[in-house]
């Protein structure tokens, strides 16, 4: 079975620009989170959403956004990007049954903001 | 506060142990997560260890939980090259938040 995969890999994109970053989860899980790793640092936690709707988000602006399909696969935004909004972007995937479900983390995607 | 905290570095030689310290914030948290991430790649679920154990033991792996202090502390008996990544301990999320807390990660180096 295949684990959370994430598109793209690598991206690179100029200040103001927008992005959106895909992933899906295991099969099975319906709960997708979102966390912003800059480099040297831990994963921050953006967003978690269940069955499309988000329930838990971090302390980010409102430039980024997500949603989630009726196939549990999700989308984060970020609009009018920043120097500041490069780092590795990561999805994990849960069942989604209770507050402190195992995550499981896809690979991320390389956000580079010139 | 928020901060789960980490030495940012350390190194060792192969065959050695290795010990990775981390100091929590929230004493109400039922357990807590040690992950890895190689280079590249995602985080990957090492071990965990529930609130009411002192200690947790997983082939090579040892975990120790001081909730006094709320110091958790990873142990990697006979450390090998494979081994080199970062680490970070974790705490879940508090009742309703579903943010998990991550350290700033700890970059294990193992020298052959």
């Amino acid at each position: 079975d295949a684990g959370v995969t994430q598109s793209p890999t690598h991206l690179i994109k100029t200040r103001g620009q927008q992005v959106t970053l895909r992933c899906s989860p295991i099969s099975g899980h319906k709960s997708v989170s979102w966390y912003q790793q800059v480099l040297g640092q831990g994963p921050q936690f953006i967003f978690q959403y269940y069955e499309k709707e988000e329930r838990g988000r971090g302390n980010f602006p409102d430039r980024f956004s997500a949603r989630q399909f009726p196939n549990y696969s999700s989308e984060l935004n970020v609009n009018a990007l920043l120097l500041g909004d490069s780092a590795l972007y990561l999805c994990a995937s849960s069942l989604g049954t209770g507050n402190g479900d195992e995550q499981f983390f896809g690979p991320g995607t390389r956000l580079t903001v010139l | 506060g928020e901060d789960v905290e980490q030495s940012l570095f350390l190194s060792v030689r192969e065959g050695d142990s290795s010990v990775i310290n981390c100091t929590y914030t929230d004493s109400s948290s039922t357990y807590l997560y040690w992950y890895k991430q190689e280079p590249g790649a995602g985080l990957q679920l090492l071990t965990y260890i529930f609130s009411n154990m002192d200690m947790k033991q997983d082939q090579r792996l040892t975990v120790l939980l001081n909730k006094k202090d709320k110091h958790l502390s990873l142990r990697i008996a006979d450390t090998q090259t494979g081994d080199s990544a970062i680490y970070f301990c974790a705490e879940p999320p508090s009742s309703g938040t579903y943010k998990y807390i991550f350290g700033t990660g700890t970059r294990l180096k193992v020298l052959a």
